[in-house]
C-alpha cells in the first residue's frame, strides 16, 4: 500500500511565477490537507478538501487555492509567488482523524 | 495565538536514556493529541496518539502521558537511541483532522 505520495520533490521557481503541486492520497482516505512548513518551525495549515470542496482554510490569502480530484488527489496552487513562500510543502491524508505526511515538495523562490 | 505550547525547543540526552517533550494546550475542544517524528528533508511520522478519555499510552519505547486537568501531554522516548535523533511535534485536533502543532523539538541523542 502506497502512502501519501507528492510530486514534485524539488521546485526552484522566480518571483511572481505561478506553481502547482500534488498529492496522492493514501488509498482508503477521502480527506486531504495541506500545510506550509518553514525552516525551524512546525507545520503551518492551509486548508483542507473532503469531497471536492473546501472544508476549512487557515490563515493564508488568496494566492493560496486548491483542488480535489473525484480520486482523491489534489493540487495545491500558489499564485504570484513571493520569496516567503518558499518552505517545505506539506500533504497529509486522512479518514478520520489520523493523519498521514507524504515526503513534502521543498519549494524555492528566487 | 499559539493554541500548543511545546518544551523545550532542543534536547541532548545520552544513549539509553530517557527522552521527555511536552506540550500544553489551550482549547478544551481538542480530542486527540499526536505525536510525529520528522527527519530532514521528510515529512512527519505519526509516532503514536491519544486521546483524552486514556491518561498513558505506550507503544514500545514511546509512551505519552495526558493530564485532561492540567490540559497537559509529553512523550517519554526510553532508552533514547542515535537513531531517535530527529525533529518532534505534538500536535491536537478536533473534528475534521485539522492539526495544531507545537513548534517541535530538535533531540539529539549521543553515543
Amino acid at each position: 500500500d502506497a502512502g501519501v505520495t507528492q510530486s514534485p520533490t524539488h521546485l526552484i521557481k522566480t518571483r511572481g511565477q505561478q506553481v502547482t503541486l500534488r498529492c496522492s492520497p493514501k488509498s482508503g482516505h477521502d480527506t486531504v490537507s495541506w500545510y506550509q512548513q518553514a525552516l525551524g518551525q512546525g507545520p503551518q495549515f492551509i486548508f483542507q478538501y473532503y469531497e471536492e470542496e473546501e472544508r476549512q482554510r487557515g490563515n493564508f490569502p488568496d494566492r493560496f487555492s486548491g483542488h480535489q480530484f473525484p480520486n482523491y488527489s489534489s493540487e495545491l496552487n500558489v499564485n504570484a509567488l513571493l520569496l516567503g513562500d518558499s518552505a517545505l510543502y506539506l500533504c497529509a491524508s486522512s479518514l478520520g482523524q489520523e493523519a498521514f505526511f507524504g515526503q513534502g515538495t521543498r519549494l524555492t523562490v528566487v | 495565538q499559539q493554541q500548543v505550547k511545546q518544551s523545550p525547543q532542543s534536547l541532548i540526552v545520552q544513549k539509553g536514556g530517557i527522552s521527555i517533550i511536552n506540550c500544553a494546550y489551550e482549547n478544551t475542544a481538542f480530542d486527540y493529541f499526536p505525536w510525529y517524528q520528522q527527519f530532514p528533508g521528510k515529512g512527519p511520522a505519526l509516532l503514536i496518539a491519544i486521546r483524552p478519555d486514556v491518561s498513558e499510552k505506550k507503544e514500545g519505547r514511546f509512551t505519552i502521558s495526558f493530564n485532561k486537568s492540567a490540559k497537559q501531554f509529553s512523550l517519554h522516548i526510553m532508552d533514547s537511541q542515535p537513531g531517535d535523533s530527529a525533529t518532534y511535534f505534538c500536535a491536537a485536533n478536533s473534528g475534521y483532522s485539522t492539526l495544531t502543532f507545537g513548534k517541535g523539538t530538535m533531540l539529539l541523542v549521543s553515543p
